[in-house]
């Protein structure tokens, strides 16, 4: 059964500062997305990582995969506040034939501070 | 276009009452797919669809029904609702498989069942 794990659960940083949120996950997969969920919205999709080594970046944000680890980086470059939000990776379990199926991490509250 | 639109916002329902929760889209999205999501868990899938006429469980299917009978709805029926049920209800579409295309959510729909 695939499971996926975030870390750090919330995270607290200044403005200005980096920090990198993980997501580790238990079997094999070259597909993980992230999204990003304001507080009381719906979700939005960030990053589509689609094989060993792709990397994205989108502001300062940047995603990594590493499918080998089975862990995928957000990395957050100087933080600023409008970043406040919470953070999910998902998973793409690899079954065969055409699915919709995803596995989520439990998320990561991030909160800039000024 | 509207997107992924949901109804109701807010429902409050007692043990054992029925219901159902609507989703549509007007993107012409082939895979459709209704999640939940509680405190500390994440998202997870409740059912999704492929297409008109094919639906499948994700991982927590139990209670839940679904039928996909156009290509734009993709109502979720809770036959009987229980307390375990309280959740916040997204639904999502996507025009081809996860991976593929983005994946767009709705707003959401906050159900209590007392």
């Amino acid at each position: 059964e695939l499971k996926v794990e975030q870390n750090p659960l919330f995270l607290s940083m200044q403005e200005g500062k980096n920090y990198t949120i993980y997501c580790n996950y238990s079997t094999t997969s070259d597909r993980l997305y992230w999204y990003r969920q304001d507080p009381g919205k719906s979700l939005e999709s960030l990053f589509v990582l689609l094989s060993n080594g792709a990397v994205k970046q989108e502001g300062r944000l940047m995603a990594s995969l590493d499918t080998k680890a089975r862990l995928s980086t957000l990395h957050i470059t100087a933080a600023v506040h409008d970043l406040s939000a919470t953070y999910f990776c998902a998973v793409d379990p690899p079954i065969r034939g055409a699915t919709n199926k995803l596995i989520f991490g439990t998320g990561t509250l991030l909160a800039v501070q000024p | 276009n509207a997107g992924v639109t949901q109804t109701p916002k807010f429902q409050v329902l007692k043990t054992g009452q029925s219901m159902t929760l609507q989703c549509a889209q007007d993107m012409n999205h082939e895979y459709m797919s209704w999640y939940r999501q509680d405190p500390g868990m994440g998202l997870r899938l409740i059912h999704y669809s492929v297409g008109a006429g094919i639906t499948d469980q994700g991982e927590v299917p139990n209670g839940y029904n679904v039928s996909r009978s156009t290509t734009e709805d993709f109502p979720l029926r809770l036959l009987s609702a229980a307390p375990s049920q309280t959740s916040v209800y997204f639904c999502a579409s996507n025009r081809g498989a996860i991976g593929t295309d983005t994946q767009y959510f709705g707003p959401g729909t906050r159900l209590t069942v007392l």
